[in-house]
């Protein structure tokens, strides 16, 4: 239980387009998502945190027009990296949470690889 | 402020070896709940424990184990007779009360277990 996709698993873009990222609980409905960027031998840093219905809360210096997150059902949020550029290459990783736990416990995907060229 | 600290960046060990990576956090809460996760080269990050704040029983699980002491506020982790396969980044994290439940990540150690 507890399966958390991504889709896709790596995908290499142009710089000035724009590439969207989905994260999907399979078997538990999400209440809360939260999408993460990891740069080569660093840590996960917290993008944003998404609650169905509602909109993402970004963390301090990420960039909403830059980072659009939407988390429109229970089960999938998507992140949008508009105008992608090269400095934005980096591992994308989500996480899942049904909210009942009171740690709430994050479920992980197995992240998506971004690379602009 | 929270706050984890893995402070090896980078351990070798030779197989068969144990080796301990650490962990020491930072928080004002009461109610927190500490976890290790692995990564391998793949990326994908592999749960290993979780511990809250009240029960600081170590624990065992095959060659793992953990020792969580709250006075040194530190959430240890031994991989005991260390394999080739524990090659990976070992992640500790925090989450508590006042972070609204984020998880805070450590930065990480990457450990390399030579053949």
């Amino acid at each position: 239980g507890a399966v958390v996709s991504q889709h896709p698993s790596r995908v290499i873009c142009k710089s000035g387009t724009s590439v969207k990222i989905e994260c999907r609980s399979l078997d538990f409905q999400a209440t809360t998502m939260f999408w993460y960027r990891q740069f080569p031998k660093k840590s996960l840093m917290l993008m944003a945190t998404s609650n169905e219905g509602s909109k993402a809360t970004y963390e301090q210096g990420v960039e909403k027009d830059k980072f659009l997150i939407n988390h429109a059902s229970l089960t999938l949020s998507t992140l949008t990296v508009t105008s992608a550029h090269p400095e934005d290459s980096s591992f994308y990783i989500c996480s899942a949470s049904t909210g009942l736990a009171e740690y709430n416990e994050q479920f992980f995907g197995p992240g998506t690889r971004l690379t602009v060229l | 402020a929270q706050k984890v600290t893995q402070a090896q960046t980078e351990i070798s060990v030779v197989e068969k070896e144990d080796v301990t990576l650490d962990c020491v956090y930072e928080t004002r809460d009461t109610t927190y709940y500490l976890f290790w996760y692995k990564q391998p080269p793949s990326g994908e990050l592999v749960f290993l424990i979780r511990r809250n704040s009240f029960d600081e029983q170590n624990e065992i699980s095959g060659r793992y184990s953990w020792n969580f002491q709250k006075s040194t506020s530190s959430f240890n982790f031994t991989i005991t007779a260390s394999q080739v396969v524990d090659s990976a980044v070992y992640f500790c994290a925090l989450s508590a009360t006042s972070g609204t439940y984020k998880y805070i990540f450590g930065t990480g150690t990457r450990l390399k277990v030579l053949a």
